[in-house]
């Protein structure tokens, strides 16, 4: 089965604290992973993807197939960094996303 | 604004009554996808475009829902005989052809509310 879990629905946190929002997938074969981002009255949007092993907004997010996650991290938390966090997993077909069921960060000063 | 838009951004209706949902994605994606998502959830894939070939269609798509893209631009979403359980966010959501590099963008949404 392929499914996305984000176990966490809240994480708050103080700006400056370190960040790590959590995802684990299941997956046969090699996944496409993703996190989106949705701060407030704005659209999802995509924040990064495991392929590029690219660091946006200070994030970043490493695969780990072995304890098959896909965490979140970011060193030094903004308030700016408020916002509404999905894990997504693009399906066996390559045709949709699969996504979690998100993780509200709050970032207070 | 270029990205995909969503009309209308929110819909009450009654029970049993019908309602359709429009969505133009940005210009030259021709992969267009439709989710919903409920209070809690996440986006929940509903059904899949290629051009105007409708290629996929998930197990939440019962019969009362019916999406087109005719000319392979636009596309609807019509849900007929509504439910109190469709109140939902419905996204539209566009792309380039299939690729790793091919990010998926999404619309503001459409609110229903089934009253």
């Amino acid at each position: 089965a392929q499914r996305v879990t984000q176990p966490e629905k809240l994480l708050s946190v103080f700006k400056g604290a370190p960040v790590e929002l959590k995802c684990n997938y299941s997956y046969s074969g090699s996944p496409e992973l993703f996190w989106y981002v949705q701060y407030s009255r704005q659209r999802l949007q995509l924040l990064l993807r495991h392929i590029s092993r690219e660091s946006i907004k200070g994030f970043t997010a490493d695969l780990n197939k072995g304890e098959t996650s896909f965490h979140l991290k970011k060193p030094f938390a903004q308030e700016e960094d408020s916002a509404m966090y999905y894990c997504a997993l693009k399906n066996q077909a390559g045709t949709a996303l699969i996504f979690g069921k998100g993780t509200t960060l709050s970032v207070s000063s | 604004d270029t990205g995909v838009s969503q009309d209308p951004r929110h819909k009450i209706t009654k029970r049993g009554q019908n309602v359709t949902f429009r969505c133009d994605p940005i210009s030259e994606h021709n992969r267009l996808y439709w989710y919903r998502q409920t209070l809690g959830q996440g986006p929940e894939f509903l059904t899949y475009f290629q051009n105007e070939a409708q290629l996929e269609k998930s197990r939440l798509l019962s019969d009362r829902f019916s999406a087109e893209r005719p000319k392979g631009s636009f596309s609807t979403l019509e849900i007929q005989r509504t439910e109190q359980g469709d109140s939902a966010m419905y996204l539209c959501a566009s792309s380039l052809p299939g690729g790793q590099r091919n990010t998926i963008y999404f619309g503001e949404g459409s609110w229903l509310t089934v009253v």
